[in-house]
């Protein structure tokens, strides 16, 4: 298996609700990654987890809220969020953390398209 | 700070003509650097690795070559086809500080039937 799986892969939420997202990787990789892109942008960094504890944030408010259950999955937690954090949220996952022994590169997920109304 | 810039940001071809896409780079201390290309509205898809101590990877009609020293990767497509067309993301990590993936803004790329 060499694929990250995100679900749901479309998202609509009220800015009052709670909702999750979820990533999935199953290629033994110990660092997965949250980024967020913007409509013709390139992606934007949002948290590192490495061997399951967080290592990045990149100061993301507190309505988005990770977590890593264990070493294949990866949670992004939604509350309170506002119209313009619409946008494509891409899980990704590399063998080794940022930093850690050579860096095999990185393998992204298809995305959750995420639409706050 | 490291910044990746990618040049051109848009281009068009006809079909089955042989293309570079440019991606600079400022500060050369890399661990590696990764070539991708995403579709609308979809995830990335990883096309090439390049580990800083290579010159170049291939894969099927893709060529990405790495001079380290000056800044520089090119990918090259051959025989393009319509299928190609997508926006190709360039992306380094650095060595030192937070050793964050840094992306270039992509260019876009349309291969016309």
């Amino acid at each position: 298996d060499t694929e990250v799986t995100q679900t749901p892969k479309h998202l609509v939420m009220g800015m009052t609700n709670k909702k999750s997202l979820k990533c999935e990787q199953h290629m033994g990789h110990r660092a997965m990654y949250w980024y967020k892109q913007k409509a013709k942008k390139p992606p934007e960094l949002m948290f590192v987890y490495s061997y399951e504890k967080l290592s990045i944030n990149e100061s993301v408010p507190s309505r988005f809220s990770p977590e890593c259950p264990n070493s294949s999955l990866l949670n992004l937690h939604l509350h309170a969020l506002q119209p313009e954090d619409s946008a494509l949220y891409l899980c990704a996952s590399s063998q080794f953390p940022p930093g850690g022994p050579a860096n095999y590169g990185y393998t992204f997920g298809s995305g959750t398209r995420l639409t706050v109304v | 700070k490291q910044e990746v810039t990618q040049i051109p940001a848009a281009l068009s071809v006809p079909e089955g003509e042989n293309l570079v896409l440019n991606c600079s780079f400022t500060d050369s201390a890399i661990y590696n650097l990764q070539w991708f290309r995403q579709d609308p509205g979809k995830g990335l898809t990883s096309l090439l690795l390049i580990q800083s101590s290579q010159r170049e990877q291939t894969s099927g009609r893709l060529n990405a070559s790495l001079d380290k020293s000056s800044g520089r990767s090119t990918l090259y497509i051959a025989a393009s086809q319509p299928g190609d067309s997508a926006t190709y993301l360039c992306a380094v990590i650095t060595q030192g500080g937070s050793e964050k993936l840094v992306f270039g803004k992509g260019t876009k790329l349309t291969v016309n039937p």
